[in-house]
Order: structure tokens, then C-alpha cells, then sequence
């Protein structure tokens, strides 16, 4: 079985900030990772994905992540953070060759200061 | 883009009645459909799986009894919450896929049981 982990629940940062949301996770299998974005009451929104390849990955809005697998990591990263990036993120895994059940994290709430 | 339409957005019920929430891709032919429940400030926990055609898959402790699926053509799937109580009140969000190709999300439908 899969697990992630956000071992933030809240990120408060000023505007124009950089900011790191940290999400790790547990598989006995190879996975896929995904950053989901989640604006209030609204579905989810993917930000980026690790498949294969690069490890350095770079999605919508600015937004990147970095795969570590001796560390089983894959933190978010933007170097420059707007008032619209405020929103819930999850971090989400699934299994290489299998259905397309995501396993989430709990979530990050991301909140933008001006 | 690839769309996932989630009706009803919201939806109030009192206790005992059943509420039907609908997922359709309206572009794109969806082979599975997922279904997840998402309680406040929470991560998002998988239902079921739906699979045009056949039963669906439910994830251990959900009660397939209470909420049933169906997934009738490549573009619908309905979610019936049967004699619905207060906990049962959540967010539910739907997402769909065609084979391997990624995962689009509805826009989630609030419940609220009174």
C-alpha cells in the first residue's frame, strides 16, 4: 500500500515570498506523483506530475517539484508567491501500471500575506 | 481542455431522503470514474471505483448499500446517498479518466443533511 505524508498543515508566507510545501511518501512499488491544487469548494486542479525522466519537474502557475527517491520526496516549490496562489494542496500518489487510484495527502494550506 | 461536470454544486437534504449527485465528462469518454468524500480541512478518501458497464469497486468501509453507483454510459456516473443522515453531510468529488490518460476532477458537490 501507498501513504503520503504533508508534514505541513499550514504555510502562512508574505506575497512575492518563496515558499516549500514538503510531502513524502512510503511505497513498497514504484510510483507516479502528482501536486493537486484546491481552491474553496471546487475539485482539484493538477499543478504537475513526476512520471519518468527529470526528476526537476515544472507545472502550471510557476510552480515546481523535485522527486528524490533516496529520500522518497517530492517537494513543491515557487520562488515567487502571488495573493491567488492561496488554496488547500495535496500531494498525491498512485502506482506505476496500476488503476488510477490516488493516494492523497492530507494537505497544505497555503496562505498568501500581503 | 478535458471537463468534468459535477451536478448539483451544493445540495441541502433532510435526514431520510436520498440525494443523487451526477458526474459526466463532457468531452471524453470515461472508462473509470472515481468517487471521493472529503470531510473538512481533510484529504480527499476514495469511495469507489466505477467502471462503465460494471459494479463498482468500494473501498473498505464505505457501504456500498448506503451509497450506490452507477456508471451507465462513458459519460455519466450518478452517486446516490440513500436515507441520508448528518454524517453524512461532506463534500463529494468525482473525477474521470479514459484508459491511462490523466484524471479530471468535477468541481465537487457540497452536502449538508439536516
Amino acid at each position: 500500500a501507498q501513504s503520503v505524508t504533508q508534514l505541513d498543515s499550514q504555510v502562512p508566507v508574505f506575497e512575492e515570498a518563496p515558499v516549500e510545501l514538503r510531502c513524502n511518501y512510503s511505497s513498497s512499488v514504484s510510483v507516479y506523483l502528482f501536486w493537486y491544487v484546491q481552491y474553496p469548494n471546487q475539485g482539484l486542479q493538477l499543478l504537475l506530475k513526476y512520471l519518468s525522466g527529470s526528476t526537476l519537474v515544472k507545472g502550471i502557475n510557476g510552480f515546481e517539484a523535485e522527486f528524490n527517491k533516496s529520500q522518497t520526496s517530492f517537494h513543491l516549490r515557487k520562488p515567487s508567491v502571488h495573493i491567488s496562489d492561496t488554496a488547500e494542496y495535496f500531494c498525491a500518489v498512485r502506482k506505476v501500471g496500476g488503476a488510477q487510484k490516488l493516494v492523497f495527502g492530507q494537505g497544505t494550506r497555503l496562505t498568501i500575506n500581503p | 481542455g478535458a471537463v468534468v461536470s459535477q451536478h448539483p454544486s451544493w445540495v441541502i437534504c433532510k435526514s431520510g431522503t436520498s440525494v443523487k449527485i451526477e458526474c459526466r465528462s463532457l468531452d471524453f469518454q470515461a472508462t473509470t470514474m472515481f468517487w471521493y468524500r472529503q470531510f473538512p480541512k481533510q484529504s480527499l478518501m476514495l469511495m469507489a471505483t466505477s467502471n462503465e458497464g460494471s459494479k463498482a469497486t468500494y473501498e473498505q468501509g464505505v457501504e456500498k448499500d448506503k451509497f450506490l453507483i452507477n456508471h451507465a454510459s462513458l459519460t455519466l456516473s450518478t452517486l446516490t446517498v440513500t436515507s441520508a443522515h448528518p454524517e453524512d453531510s461532506s463534500f463529494y468529488i468525482c473525477s474521470a479518466s479514459a484508459g491511462d490518460s490523466p484524471l479530471h476532477f468535477g468541481n465537487g458537490t457540497r452536502l449538508t443533511v439536516t
